[in-house]
């Protein structure tokens, strides 16, 4: 993937995670990065847009930033729920397209 | 409330199209910005197809730009997808989804499978 996730990450109830993307200045570097939440069997749900915005119904938990060609997502005060795979993504003014990075499982031990 | 629901054939046979539709509700899919294709192999991550603007514009991933066309019907609110030659790397989990920076709005996926 053109944006690069750690494949795996954990964390027991009640601790602070965070997941981070990087990228180049084709995408993170001159555009903003969302993350998306994925549970099996479900459809992916937006979690953070435009670098640090939450949609609503999302708690306030989950946070994002970036910063130059990386960005990161943090998860507070983790939850069994919190289990899923973690995906960044961007506009990438190169390929003129979408680009995901290649997940981030997360467990919660 | 935006919701979007794929439809079309959960076989599809090795170098024949695959064609999905998205029927869109709630929303007219002339008021959007874009609509777009993403899939999910087994165990592999998300990968974008293409988005499609209400007026029939189009951006595609340039790995699949060579076999795939997203149309609109904004009579029918709904948009499409097809890609063509599929092989076994095609099976997938397909969503469709509303994009306006990102994707807000998914329909809940239709898995399909490429096998003779």
């Amino acid at each position: 993937s053109v944006l690069t996730q750690p494949p795996s990450a954990s964390g027991t109830p009640g601790q602070r995670v965070t997941i981070s993307c990087s990228g180049s200045r084709s995408n993170i570097g001159s555009d903003t990065v969302n993350w998306y939440q994925h549970l099996p069997g479900t459809a992916p749900k937006l979690l953070i847009y435009s670098n640090n915005q939450r949609p609503s119904g999302v708690p306030d938990r989950f946070s994002g930033s970036k910063s130059g060609t990386s960005a990161s997502l943090a998860i507070s005060g983790l939850q069994s729920e919190d289990e899923a795979d973690y995906y960044c993504a961007a506009w990438d003014d190169s390929l003129i397209g979408v680009i995901f990075g290649g997940g981030t499982k997360l467990t919660v031990l | 409330q935006v919701q979007l629901q794929e439809s079309g054939p959960g076989l599809v046979k090795p170098s024949e199209t695959l064609s999905l539709t998205c029927v869109v509700s709630g929303f007219s899919i002339s008021s959007g910005l874009y609509w777009g294709w993403i899939r999910q192999p087994p165990g592999k991550g998300l990968e974008w197809i293409g988005n499609i603007y209400h007026n029939g514009s189009a951006y595609y991933n340039p790995s699949l730009k060579s076999r795939v066309t997203i149309s609109v019907d904004t009579s029918k609110n709904q948009f499409s997808l097809k890609l063509s030659s599929v092989t076994a790397a095609d099976t997938a989990f397909y969503y469709c989804a509303y994009y306006e920076g990102y994707f807000d709005y998914w329909g809940q996926g239709t898995l399909v499978t490429v096998s003779s």
